[in-house]
């Protein structure tokens, strides 16, 4: 089983800041690295495919980097409406496997 | 519009059995490969389950291998999940989700909450 591992496990930054967010895999995926935000009471947001494709309707402002077994998620100026929780997945191998993921709070 | 909706959740034993549904609709349900994933309270997210878009292969983890069960109905556009045997650590929020675009779970439903307790 690929694991992965997220850190810092919570963030805490004011609106306007860059955010940084990493997610360390056990063995290489490759490129094949998912990120997602959650929000509370909310289901999951697809943000990133493929390490560094945005979704539809993601904004700009969201950017992944990555490749083999490190991958970094940023958000360039936090918004209010950033400050959640995110997880990254792996696809390459059975089984699918989430990081334990970071949350952003506001400082 | 893609919509998923799940419903079949609540208050089980342990050892007791439950049924999921997850009512699709705004895509060609018959075309894309869907899974379930969980949610313990406070927890992280854990993949429970996947079904290719015929049916014919199911794939799970070792966590519920043997105890849940995973199959749709493309005619009537829904997924199902078939948990038995079921543990005090099965208590989540179940999630279904289809799988789109980069092999991602593009569109989620809002969740069905199965709680484990006697």
């Amino acid at each position: 089983e690929i694991v992965l591992t997220q850190s810092p496990a919570t963030l805490s930054l004011s609106p306007g800041e860059r955010a940084t967010l990493s997610c360390r895999a056990s063995q290489s995926v490759g490129s094949q690295l998912i990120w997602y935000q959650q929000k509370p009471g909310q289901a999951p947001r697809l943000l990133i495919y493929d390490a560094s494709t945005r979704a539809t309707g993601i904004p700009a402002r969201f950017s992944g980097s990555g490749s083999g077994t490190d991958f970094t998620l940023t958000i360039g100026g936090l918004e209010p409406e950033d400050f959640a929780t995110y997880y990254c997945q792996q696809r390459l191998r059975w089984p699918i496997t989430f990081g334990g993921g970071t949350k952003v709070e506001i400082k | 519009e893609v919509q998923l909706l799940e419903s079949g959740g609540g208050l089980v034993q342990p050892g007791g059995s439950l049924r999921l549904s997850c009512v699709d609709s705004g895509f060609t349900f018959s075309s894309y490969v869907m899974a379930w994933v969980r949610q313990a309270p406070g927890k992280g997210l854990e993949w429970v389950s996947s079904i290719t878009s015929g049916g014919d292969y199911t794939f799970y983890p070792d966590s519920v291998k043997g105890r849940f069960t995973v199959s749709r109905d493309n005619s009537q556009n829904t997924l199902y999940l078939q948990l038995s045997s079921l543990r005090a650590e099965d208590t989540a929020t179940y999630y279904c989700a289809r799988r789109g675009v980069g092999v991602a779970f593009d569109y989620w439903g809002p969740g069905a909450l199965v709680t484990v307790s006697s």
